[in-house]
């Protein structure tokens, strides 16, 4: 079966330095997202990604995110300047729609560690 | 926006009895409710979903029914088992207007022998 695969599994990084975690979609899914789960909390959405555009963002998602397709395969999310609340595991998810089916996998998560 | 509420934080059983898990949302437009499945350390993973034109949908021993009217869903297991013991999260959408999931706070379930 088709699996989201995120890379690293696990980053320790310092406070205020930038991270990048990357994401290898299901090949034929069109829709792109990036989640976040804070230790023992819910599974938090941040953003969507369609057409190479944001589709959608939360209030999470602000000025220190952003999100890229570099290549036909990869997406990625980076964190600029981090700090001590963005410890968390980060879950990339993809779905062929949005409208049919919307069935949304998920990676097996990066978990990011700063400080 | 959308939010979703979900009930018992925890849940032990017995192996072999039932569990039920509820959720309430508070969008009337959201029309799709998945269910996932959350082992320790690992990806949350879709076990069941109900569209709102459906009021009940069962696989195996996992079942889920929607009240559009009160607003609420529900998760069933019945003869639950010890790999069953997850958290379990809820979550609603609508699929026409957006592709985000909102996600209800989890249930750990512990079945125990």
């Amino acid at each position: 079966e088709p699996e989201v695969t995120q890379t690293p599994s696990h980053q320790v990084t310092q406070m205020g330095q930038e991270v990048i975690l990357r994401c290898v979609p299901i090949s034929n899914h069109l829709y792109f997202y990036w989640y976040r789960q804070i230790l023992g909390q819910k599974v938090e959405f941040l953003v969507s990604f369609y057409n190479n555009e944001i589709s959608e963002k939360s209030e999470i998602f602000d000025d220190q995110f952003s999100v890229e397709r570099p290549d036909g395969s990869n997406f990625t999310l980076k964190i600029r300047s981090t700090k001590l609340e963005d410890s968390a595991m980060y879950f990339c998810a993809s779905s062929e729609y949005r409208v049919k089916g919307n069935t949304i996998y998920f990676g097996e998560g990066s978990w990011l560690t700063v400080v | 926006g959308e939010n979703v509420e979900q009930h018992p934080s925890t849940l032990s059983v017995q192996e072999g009895d039932s569990a039920v898990i509820k959720c309430t949302y508070s969008d009337s437009a959201s029309n799709y409710f998945p269910w996932y499945k959350q082992e320790l350390g690992k990806r949350p993973q879709l076990i069941i979903d109900i569209r709102s034109n459906v009021g009940e949908k069962k696989d195996q021993r996992i079942a889920v029914t929607l009240n559009k009217t009160a607003k609420h869903f529900s998760l069933h297991i019945t003869e639950t088992q010890p790999e069953d013991s997850a958290v379990y999260f809820c979550a609603a959408t609508h699929t026409g207007t957006a592709s985000k999931l909102t996600f209800g706070t989890g249930t750990r379930l512990q079945v125990t022998l």
